[in-house]
């Protein structure tokens, strides 16, 4: 079973700091994906990944195979920004199955 | 193109009774995963169908139970509600067969059980 950890747990940044949140899991994965939820529920995926790195607008992705580890870049961070970003990984061999991390709860003050 | 939708929102219901969530995929996704999400326990994933056939079951008890029919549509079923099963239930859809796609999540099913 996939162990997947999440730091920090939460985050309180002022607009316009880099942001970075950190994903690391035990067992190696086909793809690793980023999730964002706002108040209310909804998850929206940010990226899918499974190797690399991935940008969109000020968000960035990185992923490394070898370490086990991932991270994800809010660059000029905004009070939108503010949510719970949730790492999940897609085991191998056939499993469509998704591990989540616990999520870090980001709070971005203007 | 419309989204992932789910019905009902939100429901209450009582210890014993049992209850049907029904999951309407984005137009075209074959692939249909449903997600309970916790306080406690976060989110966590119960199972996901292909073309019909349940292709992956997380580890919930057999109380929990689900189907997906011809047009892509999926209902989950939970028998025998317990106060643990309160919960956001979300059911996300992707296109493919092979895994590593894209997932598109649906607003979710707020269950309360009393």
């Amino acid at each position: 079973k996939n162990e997947v950890e999440q730091s920090p747990q939460n985050l309180t940044a002022q607009e316009g700091e880099f942001i970075t949140i950190n994903c690391s899991y035990s067992v190696g994965i086909s793809a690793l994906h980023w999730l964002q939820q706002h108040p209310g529920g909804g998850i929206v995926s940010l990226f899918m990944l499974s190797s690399g790195k991935k940008k969109h607008g000020r968000l960035i992705a990185t992923i490394n195979i070898q370490e086990k580890h991932s991270s994800l870049h809010i660059t000029a961070s905004h009070p939108r920004d503010s949510a719970v970003y949730i790492c999940a990984v897609e085991g191998g061999a056939g499993s469509y199955q998704l591990t989540f991390g616990k999520g870090t709860k980001l709070s971005v003050i203007p | 193109k419309a989204g992932v939708t789910q019905t009902p929102r939100y429901l209450i219901k009582t210890r014993g009774q049992q209850v049907t969530l029904s999951c309407s995929p984005i137009s075209g996704h074959r692939s249909v995963s449903w997600y309970q999400q916790t306080p406690g326990q976060g989110l966590q994933f119960l199972f996901e169908y292909f073309s019909e056939t349940q292709r992956n079951k997380g580890n919930f008890p057999g109380r929990f139970s689900g189907r997906q029919f011809s047009n892509s549509r999926s209902e989950m079923n939970v028998s025998t509600l317990e106060l643990g099963d309160s919960a956001l239930y979300l059911c996300a859809s992707s296109l493919s067969a092979s895994g590593r796609e894209t997932q598109y999540f649906g607003p979710g099913t707020r269950l309360l059980v009393l």
